[in-house]
């Protein structure tokens, strides 16, 4: 069963601060890898979608890189900045099955410190 | 303006009632979803629809019911017989089977007074 585990839980740095948020998964037959950001109370909103003969993609300041052999994605920050305050969930999606369900993990919490 | 809607955006229950909660999409998406996030908790998906007059049972779907009568309409109705209802739902959609990202509404809050 694929379990997706996100460390750490919560994670305060100051402004500019470049940051890495990481993400494990325990099966490597993923079929992609999607980062998303929530605001309290809020929807997700999609910030990168990795398929798995990817090793990274790219969007502004953010860049996720994803190695399927150790079971491990990170989502780099550059530069942060108080507006990069959220909730970060990863979630993966598995090869088979008719579902295309996602499977998520608990998310990290950040901070940026004006 | 395209996107998925959620309304309402909190809803009280009491206990042995019956509620609907509405997920409209005008992205012309084939594939819908409801997930269900609580506190601490990865999102879990309840139910899915990958096409209109069809729909599957997710890893949770004990106490909830929907219909997907249209394509752009995925109501999602949470019974009595769910035994703690109060959490955060979520709705979303694909656009097609060679297309993955998903894409979230922002969400009903519901509560069990």
């Amino acid at each position: 069963k694929q379990e997706v585990t996100q460390i750490p839980a919560a994670l305060s740095v100051p402004e500019g601060e470049n940051l890495v948020l990481n993400c494990s998964f325990t099966d490597s037959a993923i079929y992609n890898l999607q980062w998303f950001r929530q605001d309290p109370g809020k929807g997700l909103t999609s910030l990168l979608l990795i398929q798995s003969s990817q090793r990274e993609q790219t969007s502004g300041r953010l860049n996720a890189s994803l190695d399927k052999s150790s079971g491990r994605s990170t989502l780099y920050i550059a530069a942060s900045q108080p507006g990069d305050s959220a909730t970060y969930l990863c979630a993966v999606q598995n090869y088979g099955g008719a579902t295309n369900k996602l499977i998520f993990g608990t998310g990290t919490l950040l901070a940026v410190q004006p | 303006d395209g996107g998925i809607t959620q309304s309402p955006k909190y809803l009280f229950r009491k206990e042995g009632q019956n509620v609907t909660l509405s997920c409209e999409q005008n992205l012309n998406h084939d594939a819908m979803y409801w997930y269900r996030q609580d506190p601490g908790q990865g999102l879990r998906l309840i139910y899915y629809s990958q096409i209109v007059n069809d729909f599957q049972k997710g890893d949770i779907a004990e106490g909830y019911s929907v219909s997907r009568e249209k394509k752009e309409s995925f109501p999602l109705t949470v019974t009595s017989a769910q035994k703690n209802p109060t959490a955060f739902y979520l709705c979303a959609s694909r656009p097609g089977l060679a297309y993955n990202e998903q894409f979230f509404g922002p969400g009903t809050r519901l509560t069990v007074l």
